[in-house]
């Protein structure tokens, strides 16, 4: 069975500080990887996807990630974080079967 | 992006009732529709699998006969939590993918926060 592992659980920074994100995930198969947010009061909502191509995929508000295969890692990263962008991060894999599997989530708390 | 809605958005219940959960894709056709459990401070856990015309498949540890899960239509999965108790007080969360296949983004519907008392 997969499972994916969130290294921070819970990040603090200052306005314009980078941010990454470490995500390591464990399946032997084909997968694809998903970067969501949940912003306080919020639904979960898509930052970016990878499935195929350019390992480096961007998303949403600035943010991106990069697949690397040999590692089993999917970091996020955001050179210049803003207050905004307070939320809860969470990692997915999707297998061939289509179902989700969510790392613990990472906290992030930016201070303006 | 497509919308998934659920409702009631929170719904609080004396322990032994039942309660049902409805998880609606807006505007788009979904065969298959993934219920979560989300407890405080945690990732969300994968309860079920719900297909429309079929019966859910359920993920381990996760009782069927607790957890009734009917796709009704291409648009609508319920959740129905049988004699709740309040170890069942959780956040519950479906979504529902907008194709078939494993690299399609799944839309997550906003939650139902249900407190058995």
């Amino acid at each position: 069975a997969q499972s994916v592992s969130q290294h921070n659980h819970h990040v603090i920074l200052s306005e314009a500080a980078s941010l990454e994100l470490g995500c390591n995930y464990s399946y032997g198969g084909t997968v694809n990887l998903f970067w969501y947010v949940q912003y306080p009061g919020q639904h979960l909502q898509l930052l970016l996807k990878y499935f195929s191509g350019d390992p480096l995929v961007k998303g949403i508000k600035g943010f991106e990630a990069e697949f690397i295969k040999s590692k089993f890692s999917f970091n996020l990263r955001k050179p210049s974080v803003q207050w905004s962008d307070t939320a809860e991060y969470f990692c997915a894999v999707n297998t061939n079967a289509g179902k989700s599997t969510f790392g613990d989530g990472t906290t992030l708390t930016v201070k303006p | 992006g497509a919308v998934v809605s659920q409702h009631p958005s929170w719904v609080i219940c004396k322990s032994g009732t039942s309660v049902k959960i409805e998880c609606r894709s807006l505007d788009f056709q979904a065969t298959t529709m993934f219920w979560y459990r989300q407890f405080p401070k945690q990732s969300l856990m994968l309860m079920a699998t719900s297909n429309e015309g079929s019966k859910a498949t359920y993920e381990q540890g996760v009782e069927k006969d607790k957890f009734l899960i009917n796709h009704a239509s291409l648009t609508l999965s319920t959740l129905t939590v049988t004699s709740a108790h309040p170890e069942d007080s959780s956040f519950y969360i479906c979504s529902a993918p907008e194709g078939s296949g494993s690299s399609d983004t799944q839309y997550f519907g906003p939650g139902t926060r249900l407190t058995v008392l």
